[in-house]
């Protein structure tokens, strides 16, 4: 079992702010680093995979970064939308296989 | 990347009895998982389902429990069996995808037992 931690839980941002949130995972043995944007009713849609320290991914306002070597992994949007509003998983296998979840940053866009 | 569907969406089930869930996956691929996230908990994986072998079920979980089935390349089943209320939870099945097994989600059954 592997700990995969999120803060925070949940976060309320209005419109036009940017806001990042944080995945902590162990840095032993690392494999990669998932995160997922799960809407309400919707599927969880995969965002990034990572696999490199210093790695940086981006789609379009979103952009999440990577230190493996502390364990961490920060989930930036820039000027938050409604249409952002969602929980936000990261996971990190400890294989091929099993993926081990954290609880999520659920996120909330005030217009 | 596979598109999946599942049914049902949604269910209220008496305690004590049985649930199938199924899931559908638009292209053949070798492994299913199943996935529930209980209220205020982690996305848990239950188990991996594997075309033409038993699933490979993870600590904690167990066959009697969660039996599924595997028929073939593009279909699972997942039976939550002799229900109890802490079983409420939202099912998931997915597909991986790559070397680093992106997950892609089926839209998830919300399953409340009284």
């Amino acid at each position: 079992i592997l700990n995969v931690e999120q803060s925070p839980q949940s976060l309320h941002v209005q419109e036009g702010d940017s806001t990042n949130f944080t995945c902590s995972f162990p840095s032993s043995n690392f494999y990669a680093l998932h995160w997922y944007r799960w809407e309400t009713a919707k599927s969880p849609e995969a965002l990034f995979v990572m696999t490199l320290n210093g790695d940086e991914k981006k789609k379009g306002r979103i952009s999440a970064t990577l230190n493996t070597k502390e364990g961490y992994s920060y989930l930036y949007i820039k000027g938050s939308q409604p249409e952002d509003s969602a929980t936000y998983l990261c996971a990190s296998p400890t294989g091929a296989n099993n993926l081990f979840f954290g609880t999520g940053t659920r996120l909330t866009v005030i217009p | 990347s596979a598109v999946i569907s599942q049914k049902p969406s949604r269910d209220i089930c008496q305690r004590g009895t049985s649930l199938t869930i199924q899931c559908q996956v638009d292209s053949q691929v070798t492994m299913m998982f199943w996935y529930r996230q209980q209220p205020g908990q982690s996305l848990t994986l239950i188990a991996t389902a594997n075309q033409g072998s038993e699933a490979t079920y993870e600590s904690g979980f167990v066959i009697d429990k969660f039996p599924i089935s595997r028929p073939n390349l593009t279909f699972s089943t997942l039976t939550v069996s002799n229900m109890s209320p802490e079983d409420s939870s939202i099912y998931l099945c997915s597909v991986g995808e790559g070397p680093y097994n992106e997950q892609f989600f089926g839209p998830g059954t919300r399953l409340t037992v009284l």
